[in-house]
């Protein structure tokens, strides 16, 4: 069956590291995005793609970037962890814009 | 004005009770409509898209008023299985091509 997995599910580090969190789909799908989850917040956009080789900033991407070099991954990376990006991050895949985004299992990531 | 608003909840209700959601979106020219499901530490999942002329899946119904930009989602015959929060979501384009936005969920607790 297709699914969309992420790893690690759980991370702690330490303010200053880089971080990138992993994003796989097997739907082929050409849209892929990557949100946060706070309490308070609910989902926030940080990036988003439509196709390799594309990539868009969302509403909260500073801190954040991406990479497609292929149609089945989109890992996040966190340049320089900060405490304030702990947070739960969802990975998604759409096959169009207008419909359905199916979500990833969420990493759990604190920066202490 | 927030881009998409709900009930702020928690709705505590007992099994069997009839329980109603409503959201409003500022986007008048926001174009697709859905209602999703999330459970306590898992990822959203599309519960039903919500269609001009309103449109009902077992249990639940969901109308949509363009004109007042407000969405509803009733829930009949409440399940202990039925606790979550439920997320409104507006897709529309925008600046950044389009995409969806998010409610903050309200969350619903059914009691025995």
């Amino acid at each position: 069956d297709a699914e969309i997995t992420q790893s690690p599910r759980h991370k702690i580090t330490e303010t200053g590291r880089q971080v990138t969190l992993a994003c796989h789909q097997t739907w082929n799908h050409n849209n892929m995005f990557w949100y946060r989850q706070d309490l308070g917040h609910g989902l926030r956009l940080i990036h988003y793609s439509y196709g390799v080789q594309d990539t868009n900033k969302g509403e909260v991407s500073d801190g954040y970037s991406v990479s497609r070099s292929n149609t089945e991954d989109l890992p996040l990376t966190l340049e320089s962890a900060a405490s304030s990006q702990t947070s739960v991050y969802f990975c998604a895949s759409s096959r169009d814009r207008v419909n359905e985004q199916f979500f990833g299992p969420g990493t759990r990531l604190t920066v202490l | 004005r927030k881009e998409v608003e709900q009930d702020p909840g928690p709705f505590n209700v007992p099994e069997g009770a009839t329980v109603a959601f409503n959201c409003t979106y500022s986007n008048s020219a926001s174009q697709s409509f859905f209602w999703y499901r999330q459970d306590c530490r898992k990822e959203p999942k599309l519960l039903m898209s919500v269609y001009s002329s309103g449109n009902e899946d077992g249990r639940f119904t969901a109308q949509l008023n363009r004109a007042s930009q407000y969405i509803s989602l009733l829930i009949r015959d409440s399940k202990l299985s039925d606790s979550a929060t439920y997320l409104c979501v507006v897709f529309h384009y925008g600046g950044s091509q389009g995409n969806l936005i998010f409610g903050k969920g309200t969350k619903l607790s059914v009691k025995p």
